[in-house]
């Protein structure tokens, strides 16, 4: 199957540490990437491979899976990472395309 | 520092056709593939495909097969995604991005992405 599955909402209070998870069979075979879009913007990816954060990432952002289970968690939510969040696999069938979790609105309240 | 820098908005008309430029810098063009990606507005991440700068290699979603032309010019360093038969359901916007691959997950990401493009189809 080609989908990721994704909360579409989630909110944390601000400070504290909130995880935002992606299900789907391609998790299995490779790690998933993590895109933040704020709005108006291009996505910026957050978190690639098991667990790396491009330069300019704050380190509150990490990235887990196991299974067919890949988590985003921003521990210590700031303001500023109220956005949307969208993960990103590679399907093993067919041509291997590349898919997207539906994305999940977060709010910082 | 590497970037991709695309064209500007288009406003097509039903049944036309629209391409769309996608212009990296900072890196060796043919070094890696080009990825295309569409969001309608208020929607989700929608890939469409990818293309292979040094072969001109494309692999392109099945729901844009038949529709979707993605090409390149190396002696200008430049990847166009050309989408026909347009309707109002193709507003969206389209962006393109750098594909990176580590072996060791593996994994493939997107980084970093175009602006994007803003394509309004209106009659």
């Amino acid at each position: 199957s080609s989908e990721l599955t994704q909360d579409p909402a989630v909110s944390v209070a601000l400070g504290q540490t909130v995880r935002i998870t992606c299900q789907g069979d391609s998790l299995r075979s490779n790690y998933a990437s993590w895109y933040q879009q704020k709005p108006g913007q291009a996505p910026v990816v957050v978190i690639y491979a098991k667990n790396n954060r491009p330069s300019g990432i704050p380190d509150r952002f990490s990235g887990s899976g196991s299974g067919n289970t890949a988590s985003l968690t921003i521990t210590g939510a700031q303001a500023e990472d109220e956005a949307d969040y969208y993960c990103k696999s590679r399907d093993s069938s067919g041509n291997h395309p590349r898919v997207f979790g539906g994305g999940t609105k977060l709010t910082v309240l | 520092q590497v970037q991709l820098v695309q064209s500007g908005a288009e406003v097509k008309k039903p049944g036309a056709s629209v391409r769309v430029s996608c212009k990296p810098s900072g890196y060796t063009f043919t070094d890696y593939h080009i990825q295309w990606v569409r969001q309608a507005p208020g929607q989700g991440l929608e890939w469409m495909g990818w293309i292979d700068p040094k072969s001109g290699g494309t692999n392109y979603a099945q729901k844009f097969q038949g529709r979707v032309t993605m090409t390149r010019d190396t002696s200008i360093s430049t990847a166009y995604m050309e989408l026909s038969r347009l309707t109002s359901d193709d507003t969206a916007v389209f962006y393109c991005a750098r594909d990176l691959f580590d072996s060791s997950g593996p994994s493939w990401w997107f980084d970093p992405w175009g602006q994007g493009t803003l394509v309004t189809v209106s009659s």
